[in-house]
């Protein structure tokens, strides 16, 4: 079964304290690794795809990388916009449909 | 603003109503889905609907029956709901069925008393 765990639960950063999140995942046939964000009562915002490990991408504070194992979105210099819950999610298999896979968040708070 | 709309954005209903969400998109997209996230935790599938073929993620109970009048709209009916069933309702869509990305509505608040 595919599996997506995501560390820390809980990130509280003072504005401009880099710091990363971590996405861990266990699946057969990678697809796709996604990141989201999501603000309270809304939906999740897409922010990045990444297909293949070594592969990165960049948005403003954002960049995530992949490896085999594992994603990490590194926030730079945060502001307190930046505050939201952070989800990861996998897509996985072949033909048909292919289920997404949502880790259980991370919720970064950013205080100026 | 979202492309992908959600009604009602809350909706309070007792156990023995019946009551309907309805989501729209406009963006051509081939698959249409359900997800009903609880506080705290992520989304959970419920229902996709893509090239016209339901696939149900088999733990959703019968009380939730998806309905897709056409390939932009798709609607979840509520019926015997129980207070457990309280959640944030989201739909979402993508171009297909593939490594795509989902684009999500707002969401429908939902309690049931």
């Amino acid at each position: 079964e595919d599996q997506v765990t995501q560390s820390p639960e809980a990130l509280r950063l003072q504005e401009g304290e880099s710091s990363s999140l971590n996405c861990s995942y266990t699946v057969s046939g990678l697809r796709g690794l996604f990141w989201y964000r999501q603000d309270p009562g809304k939906g999740p915002e897409f922010l990045f795809t990444l297909y293949s490990a070594g592969e990165e991408k960049e948005k403003e504070r954002l960049k995530a990388t992949l490896t085999k194992k594992e994603s990490f979105l590194h926030i730079t210099a945060p502001k307190p916009e930046d505050s939201a819950t952070y989800l990861c999610a996998v897509q996985a298999g072949s033909g048909g449909y292919q289920k997404v896979t949502f880790g259980t968040g991370t919720k970064l708070q950013v205080i100026p | 603003d979202t492309e992908v709309t959600q009604t009602p954005k809350h909706l309070v209903m007792g156990m023995t109503n019946k009551k309907s969400l309805k989501c729209e998109q406009h963006m051509g997209h081939r698959a249409m889905y359900w997800y009903k996230q609880k506080a705290k935790k992520p989304p959970e599938l419920m229902f996709v609907y893509s090239y016209e073929k339901l696939s149900i993620n088999e733990s959703v109970p019968s009380r939730f029956s998806p309905e897709c009048p056409n390939s932009s709209l798709l609607n979840l009916h509520l019926h015997a709901l129980q207070p457990e069933d309280s959640a944030l309702y989201l739909c979402a869509s993508s171009q297909g069925t593939g490594a795509n990305v989902l684009t999500f509505g707002a969401g429908s608040r939902l309690t049931v008393l």
